[in-house]
């Protein structure tokens, strides 16, 4: 069973400029979240999407704005980039109902955003 | 939302047993507690989930008291390669998913 995959692993951005990260789940996975890592902080949840549907969000700002295709693999898409969004951005899926207490997520490896 | 508190660090010689305790208040009927390990430059990893009392497994043990407003991991005997922090999560129980990360714990073993 192959684990979740994320692409780029690396990138270099400057600010205004706008960003696609993509996310594969594992396989079996029906949902996929993402998270926002600063440097020296627990990972803040941006949203998730369940059957290709947002299915919550964090306090984060319409640029941020994600999908999930058929394959339930997904991407995250930030526009206008500021300084601060310079992170790792991790994708974590999960098999679940919508509303399970219980699922344990997978993590990918992250992309290291930097933004200059 | 459910609200999750732990101490932000803690040492520990190698070989010795290691418990960290995590409080969560407003956990909900339905929801489960999970921890996760994450090492620097990686996704978390998963450790451990329990619903109450005690759960083992191959790495750790879960205890949870009845009243559910705490859990403590406890890691026998850590070696310098469970140096890393400990993440204790609940989710947040209201119509989603929306699981949030506290800031946890950073385990610094020694040799």
């Amino acid at each position: 069973e192959t684990g979740v995959t994320q692409s780029p692993t690396h990138l270099i951005k400057t600010r205004g400029q706008q960003v696609t990260l993509r996310c594969s789940s594992q396989s079996g996975h029906n949902t996929v979240s993402w998270y926002q890592q600063a440097l020296g902080q627990g990972p803040q949840f941006i949203f998730q999407y369940y059957r290709e549907e947002e299915n919550g969000r964090g306090n984060f700002p319409p640029r941020f704005s994600g999908l999930q295709f058929p394959n339930y693999s997904s991407e995250l898409n930030v526009n206008a980039l500021e300084l601060d969004d310079s992170a790792l951005y991790l994708c974590a899926s999960s098999q679940g109902s919508r509303n399970s207490g219980a699922n344990v997520l997978t993590f990918g490896a992250g992309s290291r955003l930097t933004v200059l | 939302l459910a609200k999750t508190t732990q101490p932000i660090s803690m040492d520990s010689y190698e070989g010795q047993e290691v418990n960290i305790t995590c409080s969560h208040n407003n956990i909900a009927t339905n929801d489960y507690i999970t921890w996760y390990q994450q090492f620097p430059s990686q996704g978390p990893r998963f450790i451990i989930q329990g619903y109450k009392t005690k759960v083992t497994n191959e790495v750790a043990s879960l205890f949870i008291p009845a009243d559910r407003k705490s859990s403590t991991l406890s890691l026998p005997r850590v070696s310098l390669s469970d140096t890393a922090v400990y993440y204790c999560l609940v989710p947040n129980s209201g119509g989603y998913q929306k699981v949030t990360f506290g800031t946890g714990t950073k385990l610094q073993v020694i040799p």
